[in-house]
């Protein structure tokens, strides 16, 4: 597609419910980042996929937080029995190897 | 300390004035410099990249990296409320292929 493009825009849970993230890169980009952005702050890194091999997870803030890129294109990040510190943008942003990132307009969690 | 450091703001100037947003990092490894624009509910969209010290222009944005202070700046001359935005920096050391460490970023209003 034109732009990274993610899923939902909005989501609202309530605590404890399980959440799922989609983001669809760019076609043939091969690396995949997640980020979470907190109101008022500057994007914080979750993990990082190169094709379908997820080479850094060290941003994840817990064990409820995982993602997953299983065809080496669209990845999913998912919340399990998510809490309200969770509330936040979670972007998702592809690249080429030479360049910088293209960032989608991310995914607005509310838990309530 | 966090690695880098950018002043939020808010940053108010007339019509056409010459904007100046600068970052403070801490990490000497960093090798990769950028910055991104992020207006209200979107993700962040890049202005400038740049490799290692110097200065790299483009259109009426000027970006400079200055590694011996660990200072980064950009320059937006003629602004326009067009401009007005959240402006982020952010670097790593691997391009590509690594995460980004972002500053908090500096709310810009340019009024007409």
């Amino acid at each position: 597609g034109a732009g990274v493009s993610q899923s939902p825009r909005y989501k609202v849970a309530k605590r404890g419910q399980d959440v799922a993230l989609r983001c669809d890169p760019i076609s043939g980009h091969v690396s995949l980042f997640w980020y979470q952005q907190a109101l008022g702050q500057g994007p914080e890194f979750l993990t990082y996929f190169q094709n379908e091999a997820q080479l850094d997870k060290s941003g994840l803030p817990s064990d409820r937080f995982f993602a997953e890129r299983p065809e080496g294109s669209v990845s999913t990040l998912k919340i399990q029995r998510t809490q309200q510190e969770d509330s936040a943008v979670y972007l998702c942003a592809s690249s080429l190897p030479q360049g910088g990132y293209t960032f989608g307009s991310g995914t607005r969690l509310t838990v309530v | 300390q966090k690695e880098v450091e950018q002043d939020p703001g808010p940053l108010s100037v007339p019509e056409g004035a010459i904007v100046s947003l600068n970052c403070t990092y801490s990490n000497s490894a960093f090798q990769y410099f950028m910055w991104y624009r992020q207006y209200s509910r979107k993700g962040p969209e890049l202005l400038m990249y740049t490799y290692s010290s110097g200065n790299k222009e483009d259109g009426r944005f000027t970006a400079q990296v200055d590694k011996s202070s660990k200072y980064i700046s950009l320059f937006i001359r003629d602004s326009q409320p067009s401009d007005s935005a959240t402006y982020l920096c952010a670097m790593n050391y691997g391009g590509s292929q690594g995460n980004l460490i972002f500053g908090k970023g500096t709310k810009l209003s340019v009024k007409p």
